[in-house]
This record gives structure tokens, C-alpha cells and sequence, in this order.
């Protein structure tokens, strides 16, 4: 089975500080994407990457950053966090081609609370 | 600006009856649609998938449907059962792009 797993369900920090958000996959898929939900606006789509080093933006990328320095670590950095990125993110990874185009597979979320 | 539309963010369905959750989207680029899962405390699972050169597609209780000329598509439950309660994610996308655009949700909660 494919895993995800991000490293933190739970996080609380304060407004400024610098956070770093962790996913890895143990299926080497080449994408690998965040996601934060919210609300009334289902997942929108931060940042993706095709391949190690490689990152390009999704819809909302303003006030993240990503790294993808090896093919199974994707972070997600907040330099500084502002409460209105409280919210749960989700981290997915998926293989091209596979015969479920756009299959997605998800971690269990880091839900990040900004005071 | 919304690109895939769920109006509805919840439903409620006895069970043994049929669900249907609704979705409509805008961009006429999108030629690939699929619905996600997602219960409490867990990341979505993908559940269906449909390409634009279908108009249903079936897998057990599951059902999507597409209606292209209209930019929309639904999803039927039938039966449903307790274990269907939860949230239900439209998505879309441009074959290829492997960019999913996700709906709002809906909220599916079946009462025994």
C-alpha cells in the first residue's frame, strides 16, 4: 500500500515564526503536491512538484515556499506564519500514467493552528 | 474564482436509498473528473473517475455521471450505507496536467 505520512497531526505556533511542514512517500511517485482545506472551499492547491528540485505554483502560493531535495521529501515551508494560514494541509504524491489518471494519495493532514 | 462547484455542502439520506451529490464546473479545458472520500481525521481516498468521452461510469454501488454540454456531474450511492457518511470532494482536471482542481465538498450523512 501507498504510504504518505506527514511528520506533525498537530501544530500550534505564533504569528512570525517560521514553520516547517514534512511529507514523505514510500511509493517513489515522481508528483507530489500540498494542499491546504479550509471551510466552504474545499482543497486549493499550494504547490506541486514533478520531480526532485523541481516546484511549480499552484493557486495559492503566496506566503509558502517548497523544497524537494530528494524524490520521497516534499516540505512545505511558511517563513513567516500569519493566523490566516490556520488550517489543515494535506500532502499527496502521485505516479504519472498510472490507469487512474490524477489519482491522488493522501496523507492524514497537519492541522496548524496560528495564534 | 471557483472552478468546480459543489452547491450543496450537505446531505442527508436514509439508509438503503440512493445518494446523489452534485458538482458543476466552468472550464471547458477539463477532460477528466473524479470524486474523492475523505472521512475524519483522514486524507481524501480517490473513489471514481470519469473521462470526458464517457457519460457514466460504474464500480459497484458507485455511479458517476457527465453531462459535458451542461458542465456537470453527480455521483450516485446506491445503496447507501452508514459507512458512506462523509465528506465527498468533486475534482477536475486536464488530462496530462496531473493538477486536480477540488470542489467545495459536500457533507454526506446516512441515518440507519
Amino acid at each position: 500500500d501507498v504510504k504518505v505520512t506527514q511528520s506533525s497531526r498537530y501544530l500550534v505556533k505564533r504569528t512570525g515564526e517560521k514553520v516547517f511542514l514534512e511529507c514523505v512517500q514510500d511509493m517513489d511517485h515522481e508528483n507530489m503536491f500540498w494542499y491546504r482545506q479550509d471551510p466552504g472551499l474545499g482543497l486549493r492547491l499550494i504547490y506541486f512538484s514533478y520531480d526532485v528540485k523541481m516546484k511549480e505554483k499552484g493557486d495559492i502560493p503566496e506566503g509558502y515556499s517548497v523544497s524537494r531535495e530528494k524524490k520521497e521529501r516534499f516540505s512545505l515551508i511558511l517563513e513567516s506564519a500569519s493566523t490566516n494560514q490556520t488550517s489543515m494541509y494535506l500532502c499527496a504524491s502521485s505516479y504519472p500514467g498510472t490507469v487512474h489518471d490524477g489519482e491522488l494519495f493522501f496523507g492524514e493532514g497537519s492541522r496548524l493552528t496560528v495564534l | 474564482d471557483q472552478q468546480v462547484k459543489q452547491n450543496s455542502p450537505s446531505l442527508s439520506v436514509q439508509e438503503g436509498r440512493i445518494s446523489i451529490l452534485n458538482c458543476d464546473y466552468t472550464n471547458s479545458m477539463f477532460d477528466y473528473f473524479l470524486w474523492y472520500k475523505k472521512y475524519p481525521a483522514e486524507g481524501p481516498t480517490f473513489l471514481i473517475s470519469i473521462s470526458s468521452i464517457k457519460d457514466k461510469n460504474e464500480d459497484g454501488r458507485f455511479t458517476v455521471f457527465l453531462n459535458k454540454s451542461a458542465k456537470h456531474l453527480s455521483l450516485h450511492i446506491v445503496p447507501s450505507q452508514p459507512g458512506d457518511s462523509a465528506v465527498y470532494f468533486c475534482a477536475a482536471m486536464i488530462q496530462g496536467a496531473q493538477k486536480l482542481v477540488f470542489g467545495q465538498g459536500t457533507r454526506l450523512t446516512i441515518n440507519p
